[in-house]
């Protein structure tokens, strides 16, 4: 059974810094490309970044280039987003997906992200 | 890149049929045969129900369907049940290879 646990969710300041960790089990996770997607409480879904299966190619929405990085580590079976300069509007809660380049596969729960003066 | 646009809202009577519309551009739906849909129940994570356009992931129901036309994507609900009530949502590859979401759709059975 896939299993992508998600943690590093925090309250933080305009302008810090957080880093997203997810745990993946029950697949292979080498051979897959995995996603960050968010969504604001009670609003819709919004595609965040993409790594494919060995990190050679990353992908970023608009709002967040430059100041976030996606990572993985195949040894540890984990994914990671660093997130730098932080704003309001990146409030929200933040899925760590398994898929292709071309959609989303699986999901997990998600963890909090508050940015908050 | 902007959200690909749903209606608000859809609604049916149990048993019956229901369809979702997801419009995009050239640069994403019109373009690619890359499209995705997503179920979100209140508090839970989505589930993929339909991948490249028209295919089911296994354990999916068979009352669920996918189709495109240019570029306007669509699914299909038939046979209506209560635990169909839920968010849905369309996903595109697009031409600056990023994925895009759809604005979201409630269904409500009535």
């Amino acid at each position: 059974e896939v299993q992508l646990e998600e943690s590093g969710g925090a309250v933080v300041q305009p302008g810090g810094s957080l880093r997203l960790s997810c745990a993946a089990s029950g697949f292979a996770f080498h051979d897959d490309t995995m996603h960050w997607v968010r969504q604001v409480p009670g609003k819709g879904l919004e595609w965040v970044s993409l790594i494919d299966w060995d990190g050679g190619t990353t992908h970023y929405v608009d709002s967040v280039k430059g100041r976030f990085t996606i990572s993985r580590d195949n040894s540890k079976n984990s994914l990671y987003l660093q997130m730098n300069s932080l704003r309001t509007e990146d409030t929200a809660l933040y899925y760590c997906a398994k898929g292709r380049l071309t959609w989303v596969q699986s999901w997990g729960q998600g963890t909090m992200v508050t940015v908050l003066s | 890149q902007s959200a690909l646009t749903q209606p608000a809202s859809v609604s049916g009577s149990p048993g019956q049929s229901i369809t979702i519309s997801c419009t995009g551009t050239t640069s994403d739906v019109g373009g690619y045969d890359y499209v995705s849909w997503h179920r979100q129940h209140p508090g839970k994570a989505p589930k993929v129900m339909i991948y490249d356009v028209s295919n089911r992931p296994s354990g999916v129901s068979y009352r669920f369907s996918g189709s495109k036309s240019g570029s306007t994507a669509s699914l299909t609900i038939s046979g209506l049940q209560v635990e169909d009530e839920a968010d849905y949502y369309c996903s595109s590859y697009t031409s600056t290879r990023i994925l895009v979401f759809g604005t979201g759709t409630k269904v409500t059975v009535l």
